[in-house]
């Protein structure tokens, strides 16, 4: 059973630029979940796919939007990039919409110059 | 005000030493709670679920007040591999069943 894999690693970007993150969720999840977490803070909900449909979005601009594929895995994309979108950006599969079961990627580190 | 806040630390513990954190929520409709440990620069993992009869994994113990909104973690007999962020997060199935995670504690254990 694989986990979370989420690319790239780390990432240096431009303000104003625009940026695609990836993420495959784990064998048998159906769900994947976005999440920011700047430093010393804790992880803050970007927004949730399910069955490649948007099911849910916490309090982030339209600028950061995504996308589900059949196979499951997503994208989160971030377009005109701002400084303050520095973060760790972590991708979270889960069976279903429940609460439990999430498993996390190690994240992407994206840094906004 | 933050729906879930902690103190954020950091406990600086010798080994050995029992720690316990503490965590406040403002939803009351929350119906799911959890402790996630967080080392550095890594992604969050569970640590244990956490429900109002109290529960117990080996040295780690998790109660649930829902009258006082209020979720604790107990760490008896400390170990250096204890040291970690400790990540206080409820859920509620609303719309999307998101995570809503404090800002976590930062636990540092001691020779």
């Amino acid at each position: 059973e694989t986990g979370v894999t989420q690319s790239p690693t780390h990432l240096i970007k431009t303000r104003g630029q625009q940026v695609t993150l990836r993420c495959s969720s784990q064998s048998g999840h159906n769900t994947v979940s976005w999440y920011q977490q700047a430093l010393g803070q804790g992880p803050q909900f970007i927004f949730q796919y399910y069955r490649e449909e948007e099911n849910g979005r916490g309090n982030f601009p339209p600028r950061f939007s995504g996308l589900q594929f059949p196979n499951y895995s997503s994208e989160l994309n971030v377009n005109a990039l701002e400084l303050d979108d520095s973060a760790l950006y972590l991708c979270a599969s889960t069976l279903g919409t429940g609460n439990y079961g999430y498993t996390f990627g190690s994240g992407t580190r994206l840094t906004v110059v | 005000r933050k729906e879930v806040e902690q103190d954020p630390g950091p406990f600086n513990v010798p080994e050995g030493a029992t720690v316990a954190f503490n965590c406040t929520y403002s939803n009351s409709a929350s119906q799911s709670f959890f402790w996630y440990r967080q080392d550095c620069r890594k992604e969050p993992k569970l640590l244990m679920s956490v429900y109002s009869s109290g529960n117990e994994d080996g040295r780690f113990t998790a109660q649930l007040n829902r009258a006082s909104q209020y979720i604790s973690l107990l760490i008896r007999d400390s170990k250096l591999s204890d040291s970690a962020t400790y990540l206080c997060v409820v859920s509620h199935t609303g719309t999307a069943s998101k995570l809503t995670f404090g800002t976590g504690t930062r636990l540092q254990v001691t020779l």
